[in-house]
Parts: C-alpha cells; sequence; structure tokens
C-alpha cells in the first residue's frame, strides 16, 4: 500500500461546482498535512495546511481532516478556470525526525 | 529577490558532463531540500540539510552530490547522468527540519533532460 495516495484524475468540474479531492494514508502517526497546487511546468505551492480534526475554512477552500479514517480532503467551492492544476496532498510523520511523504496528485479541470 | 529562487530554469546535458543546480533562499530558512519530480510519480526526496549539516540522503546514487555551504544556498552537482536521470528537480526551504508547521517554499525548479 502506497503512504499516501490520491486520485491521479484527472477530474473533471464545470465552472462554479465544488470541486472534491481526496488522500488518504497509512501511518497513523502522521501529525500534519498540506495541500500544494501545481500548475503545469511550475513548482508546487503551499495553499492549504491542517494539523487536527475537522475542516479548516481560507477563503474557497476547506481542507477536512478525519485521523480516524485516515483521509484528508480539499473541497474547492465555486471552482474557476484557474483552479485547473494538479493538487499534491502531503503528509508528516514523526520518526525521529520529521518525514514529509507526498501523494502523486490529482490532475484538476474546471470547465468554463 | 524573496522566496526561492533556482538556475537554472532548463538544463540539457550528455552523459559525460558534469553541472551544477543552484538555490538560494532568501526566507530566513534553516532547513533545505532537493527533491525529485518524475512524470506522474510522487515527489522523491533526494536530500535534506538542516542549519547547513546533511541529516538525509535517500539512498541517492554518488552522481549526485549535494553541496551546502551556509543556510541561504544549496547546489546540486550532477556527473555522468543517466537518461533516466531526466526530471524536474525542485529545491525547497522551511523554518527547520524539526517544526514543518508552515510546510515548504519551493523553487521554480530545474527541467533537467540527459541525452
Amino acid at each position: 500500500q502506497k503512504e499516501v495516495e490520491q486520485n491521479s484524475g484527472p477530474l473533471s468540474v464545470p465552472e462554479g461546482a465544488i470541486a472534491s479531492l481526496n488522500c488518504t494514508y497509512s501511518d497513523r502517526v502522521s501529525q500534519s498535512f498540506f495541500w500544494y497546487r501545481q500548475y503545469s511546468g511550475k513548482s508546487p505551492e503551499l495553499i492549504m495546511s491542517i494539523y487536527s480534526n475537522g475542516d479548516k475554512e481560507d477563503g474557497r477552500f476547506t481542507a477536512q481532516l478525519n485521523k480516524a479514517s485516515q483521509y484528508v480532503s480539499l473541497l474547492i467551492r465555486d471552482s474557476q478556470p484557474s483552479d485547473s492544476a494538479t493538487y499534491l496532498c502531503a503528509v508528516n510523520i514523526r520518526t525521529g525526525g520529521f518525514k514529509t511523504i507526498f501523494g502523486a496528485g490529482t490532475r484538476l479541470f474546471v470547465k468554463a | 529577490e524573496t522566496g526561492v529562487t533556482q538556475t537554472p530554469r532548463h538544463l540539457v546535458m550528455g552523459m559525460t558532463n558534469k553541472k551544477s543546480l543552484k538555490c538560494e533562499q532568501h526566507l530566513g530558512h534553516n532547513a533545505m531540500y532537493w527533491y525529485k519530480q518524475s512524470a506522474k510519480k510522487p515527489l522523491e526526496l533526494m536530500f535534506v540539510y538542516n542549519f547547513k549539516e546533511q541529516t538525509e540522503n535517500n539512498s541517492v546514487p554518488s552522481r549526485f552530490s549535494p553541496e551546502c555551504p551556509n543556510s541561504s544556498h544549496l547546489f546540486l552537482h550532477l556527473h555522468t547522468l543517466q537518461p533516466e536521470d531526466s526530471a524536474l528537480y525542485l529545491c525547497a526551504s522551511s523554518q527547520d527540519r524539526e517544526s514543518p508547521v508552515y510546510g515548504y517554499t519551493f523553487g521554480s525548479g530545474t527541467r533537467l533532460t540527459v541525452v
């Protein structure tokens, strides 16, 4: 089993809809969780971080964490064509020091 | 300049060449990283430096040699690479290795092609 799993997509949603991106992880001692956005040909950019169970909202983005079920999700409300990108889930585990594991990413396509 | 700056943006090199990638961060961070990103694969951590000391080497072949002269600069020296080493090489920084609360700031990457 991969340590951090994401559906590779592409996930296609119409403009204005809610895009839901999911990520599962295998290590129960995971400490903190991140979502990065990566436009084609560009580097990843941190957009959300979450550390405790529940929801965290920032503008049109909501991160949801459920440690018991070992999943973290990202909701994008009122999706725009400019949200079209690959979204990377990253999980920090503490094994001595910290180790960050990335998922392979989900491609999101928002249709105008 | 702000953020994390990487040069060059693109690099084409033969298998017998020697080249270096450069990374500079202007964020006052103490930890710097090299990651490799291949198509449709997760980011692969290569090296970690914390307060200029190498703290992690993820079984990277010796044809990749990192150098960190200070907390702001990181190099990746390349020699006798193979075509399968072609990838996007990303430099990143964070406040320090033990408190990744704010995640990473990535540089723009170097697209490396080995011919």
